[in-house]
């Protein structure tokens, strides 16, 4: 499979910075989504980016999509201890159901 | 929205032996799937399972090792046999659905079932 590239691998930060993590892929796709993943337990869906969308905003989360570039990145902004987990990018293809997903991005928050 | 449950939670299962992981979803989904995530690493998709058809399998696995059952729109069952401690993974079932609109979708996961084999 197609598996996505993020970069970082990992991340620390203060509490209250802002933490940025990008994501590349390598085929089109119909959507791009960004799931968060505490300690090695079930994923959470954060947000969805459709291949027509540029930008997309959740609370704290924005996420930018580049199709030209294959690229994706995802902003928390006001970083909380609670934000500590790992990220994942994944990406949905034209022609089937199945995401393929990223490396992923381990961000640690520190008090 | 949906709510999938995964049994068991954990396990620690010796060299040889099998263990069935069942998951359940609150609501009727036409397919779920299967992802392993080996220790530090990504999620990897196994295999699709389709009620009333066989699973459809990805590069690198095979029925005979990761037999998977669907024997209705809300349940499934993944079997890993014959376990080497390579299979050491967190296994998840994951299923999606359509909004409203039927122009995107949210995908859902279990909260995995960690195996450690000896």
């Amino acid at each position: 499979s197609q598996q996505g590239e993020e970069d970082p691998q990992a991340l620390s930060i203060q509490e209250g910075e802002n933490a940025t993590m990008n994501c590349s892929y390598k085929t089109s796709i119909n959507n791009l989504q960004w799931y968060r993943q505490n300690s090695g337990r079930g994923l959470v869906h954060l947000i969805l980016i459709r291949s027509n969308e540029r930008e997309k905003h959740s609370g704290r989360l924005r996420v930018t999509l580049d199709t030209s570039k294959k690229s994706s990145s995802l902003l928390i902004t006001a970083s909380r201890a609670a934000d500590t987990a790992s990220y994942f990018c994944a990406t949905l293809n034209f022609g089937n159901e199945k995401l393929t997903f990223g490396t992923g991005t381990r961000l640690t928050i520190i008090p | 929205s949906a709510v999938i449950s995964q049994k068991p939670s954990r396990d620690i299962c010796q060299r040889g032996t099998s263990l069935t992981i069942q998951c359940q979803v609150d609501s009727q989904v036409t397919m779920m799937f299967w992802y392993r995530q080996q220790p530090g690493q990504s999620l990897t998709l196994i295999a699709t399972a389709n009620q009333g058809s066989e699973a459809t399998y990805e590069s690198g696995f095979v029925i005979d090792k990761f037999p998977i059952s669907r024997p209705n729109l809300t349940f499934s069952t993944l079997t890993v046999s014959n376990m080497s401690p390579e299979d050491s993974s967190i296994y998840l079932c994951s299923c999606f659905l359509w909004d409203l609109t039927g122009s995107s979708y949210e995908q859902y996961f279990g909260p995995g079932t960690r195996l450690t084999v000896t």
